[in-house]
């Protein structure tokens, strides 16, 4: 049971570049979230997803789009790189809004 | 938007004792508060959570106290160990929506020998 599973564990990229940062899970969750973790700042949610086809920002949406095409993918796509999107990112999913959320690795982004 | 306040943001415990972090939350919040745990280059843990009509919940030596009226939640670490040295974070789920979590800045915990 691999849980969920974030790709890549880390990567830098240029002012510009665009990327997608993968994210699956194999546990059947409907809610699925990507956070982004700063120092002093706590976890900030990107977007939030209750099940495949609905998806919905969080508090930091801009510069981020995701899709759930399947209940197991939840994608986040970075349009065009800028510095500020230096962090670290995690994807994270849960049975219900009554559960616990079982958080990926993380990924460790930087952005020059 | 959910405004959740977190203290202190670190706190060092000796061996044996207790560790108390504290969690404030603004708007009224429902379903469940959980707390979270995390070590250094791993993702974040549940670890604790509560369900708002009960006041005390307690797991080893975990114990999460609610104060509903005071929107105040509380992690209370008892016999605290080196291995708990982490850094922990509260979270509330957002009015409307419990599948929206919105977390504390975190607490650095360390356990000295």
């Amino acid at each position: 049971n691999a849980g969920v599973t974030q790709t890549p564990k880390f990567q830098v990229l240029k002012t510009g570049q665009s990327m997608t940062l993968q994210c699956a899970q194999d546990m059947n969750h409907e809610y699925m979230s990507w956070y982004r973790q700063d120092p002093g700042m706590g976890l900030r949610l990107i977007h939030y997803s209750v099940g495949a086809g609905i998806t919905d920002q969080g508090e930091v949406p801009n510069g981020y789009n995701v899709s759930r095409s399947t209940t197991e993918d939840f994608p986040l796509r970075l349009l065009s790189a800028a510095p500020s999107q230096t962090s670290v990112y995690f994807c994270a999913s849960s049975l219900s809004s009554s559960y616990g959320y079982t958080f990926g690795s993380g990924t460790r982004l930087t952005v020059v | 938007q959910q405004q959740v306040k977190q203290s202190p943001q670190s706190l060092i415990v000796q061996k044996g004792g207790i560790s108390i972090i504290n969690c404030a939350y603004e708007n009224t919040a429902f379903d469940y508060f959980p707390w979270y745990q995390q070590f250094p280059g791993k993702g974040p843990a549940l670890l604790i959570a509560i369900r708002p009509d009960v006041s005390e919940k307690k797991e080893g030596r975990f114990t999460i106290s609610f104060n509903k009226s005071a929107k105040q939640f509380s992690l209370h670490i008892m016999d605290s160990q080196p291995g708990d040295s982490a850094t922990y974070f509260c979270a509330v789920p957002n009015t409307g929506t419990a599948s929206k979590l919105t977390f504390g800045t975190g607490t650095r915990l360390q356990v000295t020998l």
